[in-house]
């Protein structure tokens, strides 16, 4: 049983570029959460979509947005790179949206701006 | 002052002995975890609690919703267990994290 995946697992951008990263979910998982973790800092909520729709979002800009597909994986994009952007992605899926469901981990996208 | 606070941020240990991490909040919560996270970045599981006591292994969580308290245990520590501990609570079906312990054990 596969868990969550994320690719790729370094990237090295310079500012102003787009990047997008990838999640595929636990098998069977239908929800995506997003996190950014800077150095030394825990992970801080990006969004979480469900049925291919944001169901939430927490304090990032417009530049970063995202998509889930039908299959339940999902991308994460962010345009207009800052050098503050330079951080660890996280991926976690779970089945359904509530509140106490346990969320699986990926082992993350690190990714530098330059 | 952070939603979620951890206590200490580091820790050191000889091999063997009993380690304790705290984890207090402020907000209200439905469910609490503790994860571990190794350099390299992937994040583990250990526990999800909404009361009471879990234990697995060497490993036991507590939870005091009442005073808004979590702790884990690590008894009988082992170097195997260096690695950055965090706490995370579900909190209108988002987690919020700590900042993270970071332990390390020597032999």
């Amino acid at each position: 049983d596969a868990g969550v995946t994320q690719s790729p697992t370094h990237l090295i951008k310079t500012r102003g570029q787009q990047v997008t990263l990838r999640c595929s979910p636990k098998s069977g998982h239908d929800t995506v959460s997003w996190y950014q973790q800077a150095l030394g800092q825990g992970p801080q909520f990006i969004f979480q979509y469900y049925e291919e729709e944001e169901r939430q979002r927490g304090n990032f800009p417009d530049r970063f947005s995202g998509h889930q597909f039908p299959n339940y994986s999902s991308e994460l994009n962010v345009n207009a790179l800052w050098l503050g952007d330079s951080a660890l992605y996280l991926c976690a899926s779970s089945l359904g949206v509530l509140a106490n469901n346990e969320q699986f981990f990926g082992p993350g996208t690190r990714l530098t701006v330059l | 002052k952070n939603e979620v606070e951890q206590s200490p941020q580091n820790l050191t240990a000889q091999e063997g002995e009993f380690i304790t991490i705290n984890c207090s909040y402020s907000v209200g919560i439905s469910a609490l975890h503790w994860l571990q996270q190794h350099p390299g970045g992937g994040i583990v599981s250990l526990f999800m609690l909404s009361s009471g006591k879990k234990k697995h292994g060497r490993l036991i969580a507590t939870i005091n919703i009442q005073e808004k308290h979590s702790s884990l245990h690590i008894t009988a520590s082992h170097p195997r267990d260096s690695a950055v501990y965090i706490c995370a609570v579900h909190n209108t079906d988002k987690l919020i994290f700590g900042t993270g312990t970071r332990l390390q054990v020597f032999p």
